[in-house]
């Protein structure tokens, strides 16, 4: 059962554009959710994170959107650049104690080409 | 301030071999934890410590894995007899003590080769 399902697989974008990418989870229990950033042979680096209880956290061109009714964040990289090309991932962790509470439960990922 | 590190970085074996790799956290983080990210896939968590105690284990560690953190610093995995599709990439994360606990800071990988 996945529990983060993340679109779309993969994304092109020209350069000064938007690009968009899509996460939706299924556990209510879920109340903080990062991002991350995955350039090849690198591990995976945090890029920005919110929490339910806000709708929206910008830092610099990187913005979460979130929608706890529906059950669905995105990432908004405005300005999109080059060195942005990199494979995404949204993420999902409970707050509560306990079994499972330690646990990031990572959508499929998204890579993103931003050409020239 | 160091991020986390992991060593080897690459890891090609014979099928049936014993592997250990080795996770440094990032100082004073006193979680620590191993996810397994094989092609195209997300990371998928493997186990958890807090210290030294391991307090979580995910279905995935079968009985040939085993991870320890003896003084609570830092953690070695090991794979016993190795089986082609044990190879992914290992990744170790870190997060504070203080803080949002919630934040995993990932290291670089060891990516492991069974042939």
């Amino acid at each position: 059962q996945q529990q983060v399902k993340q679109s779309p697989q993969s994304l092109i974008v020209q350069k000064g554009g938007i690009s968009i990418i899509n996460c939706a989870y299924e556990n209510t229990a879920f109340d903080y959710f990062p991002w991350y950033q995955q350039f090849p042979g690198k591990g995976p680096a945090l890029l920005i994170a919110i929490r339910p209880d806000v709708s929206e956290k910008k830092e610099g061109r990187f913005t979460i959107s979130f929608n706890k009714s529906a059950k669905q964040f995105s990432l908004h990289i405005m300005d999109s650049q080059p060195g942005d090309s990199a494979t995404y991932f949204c993420a999902a962790i409970p707050t509560y104690s306990g079994a499972g509470s330690y646990q990031l439960t990572f959508g499929k990922g998204t890579k993103l080409s931003v050409i020239p | 301030d160091t991020g986390v590190s992991q060593d080897p970085r690459h890891k090609i074996t014979k099928r049936g071999q014993n592997v250990t790799f080795r996770c440094d956290p990032i100082s004073e983080h006193n979680r620590l934890y191993w996810y397994r990210q094989t092609l195209g896939q997300g990371p998928e968590f493997l186990t958890y410590f807090q210290n030294e105690a391991q307090l979580e284990k995910s279905r995935l560690l079968s009985d040939r894995f085993s991870a320890e953190r003896p003084k609570g610093s830092f953690s070695t995995l090991e794979i016993q007899r190795t089986e082609q599709g044990d190879s992914a990439m290992y990744l170790c994360a870190s997060s504070p003590v203080a803080g949002v606990r919630q934040t995993q800071y990932f290291g670089p990988g060891t990516r492991l080769l069974v042939l």
